[in-house]
């Protein structure tokens, strides 16, 4: 089966530009999640959705940060406008359902450099 | 913040064993263990996971000690292929993941 599919892979803006991030999750998977990994940390989880409505997004930056899933499929990450501190790589991440056994599958990421 | 601590890093020789430890000593009676690993440039990827049993898939083995404050994964026979950085996570409500900086394990020929 298709994986998870992120565009694009690679972003360079310079600080105070918008940027958009795209994914498209498994077919099937009801819950879709971005996070926000920093170089040399694990991933933080920014936002989660259970088909269009938002489940969690307590550690989503609400002043620079949205993100929607229109008809609960693909899903859509905006930063505006964006600093320095943002530079990441950005994960998308899919699973069936939100029980205890439900395993994630991840995205190649999209990696965001803010000048 | 992550409820693991895992050994920052660990070397491990091809063709060996590899044994990756886990300590999670606040884990309740509901929470799950569950191990992903992330090769460089990739996204994490789902190795296993378990709640009390020992568990073993064709990935890896799961050792959750009896008391649950402790796990290992074991690969059996790490190949260079296997050089990533494995988290260890325990699952909390609503499937949230909460990922720790995680082991490096460097697999040498």
């Amino acid at each position: 089966e298709a994986g998870v599919a992120q565009s694009p892979r690679y972003k360079i803006i310079e600080k105070r530009q918008s940027v958009a991030f795209w994914c498209n999750p498994i077919s099937g998977h009801a819950t879709l999640y971005w996070y926000q990994q920093i170089l040399g940390q694990g991933p933080k989880l920014l936002i989660q959705f259970q088909n269009n409505g938002v489940v969690d997004d307590s550690q989503l930056p609400k002043d620079r940060f949205s993100a929607e899933r229109l008809k609960g499929v693909d899903s859509t990450l905006k930063i505006q406008p964006a600093k320095l501190e943002d530079s990441a790589v950005y994960l998308c991440a899919s699973s069936y359902g939100t029980g205890m056994n439900n395993e994630q599958f991840f995205g190649p990421g999209t990696r965001l450099t803010v000048l | 913040d992550a409820k693991t601590t895992q050994p920052p890093s660990m070397d491990c020789a091809e063709g060996r064993a590899a044994n990756l430890p886990c300590n999670h000593s606040t884990i309740s009676g509901n929470e799950y263990v569950y191990w992903y690993r992330q090769i460089h440039s990739q996204g994490p990827q789902y190795i296993i996971h378990g709640l009390k049993n020992n568990e073993t898939n064709e990935m890896a083995s799961l050792i959750i000690t009896e008391d649950r404050k402790s796990s290992t994964l074991i690969l059996p026979h790490a190949t260079l292929r296997d050089t990533a950085v494995y988290y260890c996570i325990v699952m909390e409500y609503g499937n949230k993941l909460v990922f720790g900086a995680g082991t490096i394990l460097r697999v040498k020929s």
